[in-house]
């Protein structure tokens, strides 16, 4: 069964200040995706990593995917109070029919 | 472009009473759909999913069912609810079982 972690599970961070979020996943996987989800709201896709050592960026957001050690990293740079969300990794599994597994999602809280 | 559409936004129901929770997209034809259900301070769990009208995969056995009669329409129903039912429903779309989904606004459910 595929398991999909998140850490840390609560991060809360100064403006201004850099940090990195962990998706380990436990099997092959044919690609994964961040989301993002404010308070009560739905979930906004952020990006789809495709392959080995693929690398998006998005504002202060970048993304990576290590798929042989089945690791993503969300890095944050120079954070600002509107970044404050709930952030999922979720990977899909080879053969699957690509049927999403979500990590539990890390609560960042970005600070004044 | 398309959008996804959910309703009702909020529901409080007694434990013993059905459910019909409804999804609809536009914009798209023959999208593949999806509900999850998020309980609270939790991930996501894919419920069910559908890629075609009438073909319902169900990922999680429990007292939930699904429906497809439209192309573009996804219905998530219940005969008896649960108090466990309760939790924060949430629909998307993909436009190939490989694309990235995008969610729906979602229904917030309480069973009491």
């Amino acid at each position: 069964e595929l398991k999909v972690e998140q850490n840390p599970l609560f991060l809360s961070m100064q403006e201004g200040k850099n940090y990195t979020i962990y998706c380990n996943y436990s099997t092959t996987s044919d690609r994964l995706y961040w989301y993002r989800q404010d308070p009560g709201k739905s979930l906004e896709s952020l990006f789809v990593l495709l392959s080995n050592g693929a690398v998006k960026q998005e504002g202060r957001l970048m993304a990576s995917l290590d798929t042989k050690a089945r690791l993503s990293t969300l890095h944050i740079t120079a954070a600002v109070h509107d970044l404050s969300a709930t952030y999922f990794c979720a990977v899909v599994v080879r053969g699957s029919n690509y049927k999403l597994t979500f990590g539990k999602g890390t609560l960042l809280t970005v600070n004044p | 472009s398309q959008t996804i559409h959910q309703w009702p936004a909020t529901l409080v129901q007694p434990v013993g009473s059905p459910l019909s929770l409804e999804c609809t997209v536009e914009g798209t034809s023959n999208p593949n759909l999806y509900w999850y259900r998020q309980a609270a301070g939790r991930g996501l769990q894919l419920l069910f999913y559908s890629v075609g009208i009438g073909q319902i995969s169900s990922e999680v056995p429990q007292n939930l069912s699904a429906s497809r009669p439209q192309d573009r329409q996804f219905i998530l129903s219940s005969k008896k609810l649960l108090l466990s039912d309760s939790g924060f429903y949430l629909c998307a779309w993909s436009g190939d079982l490989q694309e990235t989904q995008y969610f729906g606004p979602g229904t917030r459910l309480l069973v009491l």
